[in-house]
């Protein structure tokens, strides 16, 4: 298994701001993923993160928005850019641990933007 | 494409009620099933998961059975509790594929 802590854990933005989100695991894994949640509604990917190589986007999702870091194994940062109130949801990150197949979930940024 | 479908919510139960919440797949190959599981103000925890055909995964008293020729995985209790209330998600993902497809959510509420 793995834990997953993420920061912050909520905040309020202000229209036209950026945010970024920290993600740190307790062990290396390959492979980090980011999820938006936006309210009542499933986990939608945004992008899968591996360290040393560029972020892969899912459809509808792009770079300049949503700016991806991954300096190594055990971290990862996702930005949020030039923020409007639809930008509001919960952001997950999660990593497949282990070859199982399962993913391990962080505990969620709640993102609020007035 | 791959998707998951589950059952609409909210579901709401008396204590000690049976559960069932439907989940069916539609995939190419073989996929892993898991039942993820979300308490208010948390983030997605794993529930239970079976890698092939007539596997049961179970925890915590759910329970769910691989079923390639229903392509479904049902989540089932026997007994709920107050505990359980939260949003069960149902998801596949590919072995190797390291991408996982989730089902829309249903939120389940557990009166005392």
């Amino acid at each position: 298994s793995a834990v997953i802590s993420q920061k912050p854990s909520r905040d309020i933005c202000q229209r036209g701001t950026s945010l970024t989100i920290q993600c740190q695991v307790d062990s290396q894994v390959t492979m980090m993923f980011w999820y938006r949640q936006q309210p009542g509604q499933s986990l939608t990917l945004i992008a899968t993160a591996n360290q040393g190589s560029e972020a892969t986007y899912e459809s509808g999702f792009v770079i300049d928005k949503f700016p991806i870091s991954r300096p190594n194994l055990t971290f990862s940062t996702l930005t949020v850019s030039n923020m409007s109130p639809e930008d509001s949801s919960i952001y997950l990150c999660s990593v497949e641990a282990g070859f199982t197949d399962t993913q391990y979930f962080g505990p969620g940024t709640r993102l609020t933007v007035l | 494409g791959n998707s998951v479908t589950q059952m609409e919510g909210p579901v709401t139960l008396s204590e000690e009620a049976f559960l069932t919440i439907n989940c069916t797949y539609t995939a190419t190959g073989y996929p892993s099933l898991f039942w993820y599981v979300q308490y208010p103000g948390e983030g997605l925890q794993l529930l239970l998961k079976a890698t092939k055909a007539d596997d049961k995964g179970s925890n915590k008293g759910f329970e769910a059975t691989y079923r390639k020729e229903t392509t479904s995985f049902h989540l089932e209790k026997g007994s709920v509790q107050v505990s359980d209330s939260a949003v069960y998600f149902c998801a596949l993902t590919y072995t190797g594929g390291f991408k996982t497809i989730f089902g829309a959510g249903t939120r389940l509420f557990v009166k005392a």
